[in-house]
């Protein structure tokens, strides 16, 4: 069975760092591109950052830009998500979802869905 | 960037009705939208993706279509367990953007 594992939320201060980190089993973690996905309180999803299966290439929303970095290590089957300036704003549950897709053993970020998410991680960034 | 529009933001049907949602891509994606269903309080879960393909495991009363920049999600007999958020979103290239989610609810 496929599963991920969100760890690393919690209360941080504004302007602060946090790093989250999401462990995959049941599959070939380095044959999939992964993505951060954010859902403020009350409020919709939002595609946050992705990268490529071997690493090699990473996106990022315009929100997140400059501020966040996403990375991997496939001998550790994990992701990770490095958070920095923190803002009131960046306030979410934070899901890791896998990039599926079909017809090929290797799927990229792009034309590939999300299936299946992580149970998230919750980020709070107060005072 | 292209940007994703749903309608209704939300919905009230009675059980047995046929629901349909509907997305709209500013620039064509080709069939490259998938379709989520978000249950109060839990993790997305799949619903459709290539526009057209149901994931597996999933009712066949749903059903996506569409290609280009309209796309629909519909509920052919709405049940109680339906009631949930739904979101489309492209993945045709980043960014992968969401629509803002349909609230679907009972009447």
């Amino acid at each position: 069975e496929v599963q991920l594992l969100e760890s690393g939320g919690g209360l941080i201060q504004p302007g602060g760092s946090l790093r989250l980190s999401c462990a995959g089993s049941g599959f070939t973690f380095s044959n999939n591109a992964m993505s951060w996905v954010r859902q403020a309180p009350g409020k919709g999803l939002e595609w946050v950052s992705g990268i490529s299966g071997r690493g090699g290439t990473t996106y990022y929303a315009d929100s997140v830009k400059g501020r966040f970095t996403i990375s991997r290590d496939n001998s550790k089957s994990t992701l990770y998500l490095q958070m920095n300036s923190l803002r009131a704003e960046d306030t979410a549950v934070y899901y890791c979802a896998r990039a599926s897709c079909v017809g090929t053993s290797t799927c990229y970020t792009g034309g590939s869905w999300f299936d299946p998410w992580g149970q998230g991680t919750l980020v709070t960034v107060s005072s | 960037d292209i940007q994703m529009t749903q309608s209704p933001s939300s919905l009230s049907a009675s059980v047995g009705d046929r629901v349909t949602i509907t997305c709209r891509a500013s620039q064509g994606i080709s069939s490259y939208l998938a379709w989520y269903q978000q249950k109060p309080g839990k993790v997305p879960k799949l619903l459709v993706y290539a526009a057209s393909t149901l994931q597996s495991g999933v009712p066949s009363r749903f059903s996506g279509s569409g290609s280009g920049t309209d796309f629909t999600l519909t509920i052919t007999s709405l049940q109680p367990e339906d009631i949930a958020t739904y979101y489309c979103q492209k993945y045709d290239s980043d960014p992968l953007t969401f629509g803002q989610g349909t609230k679907v609810e009972i009447k």
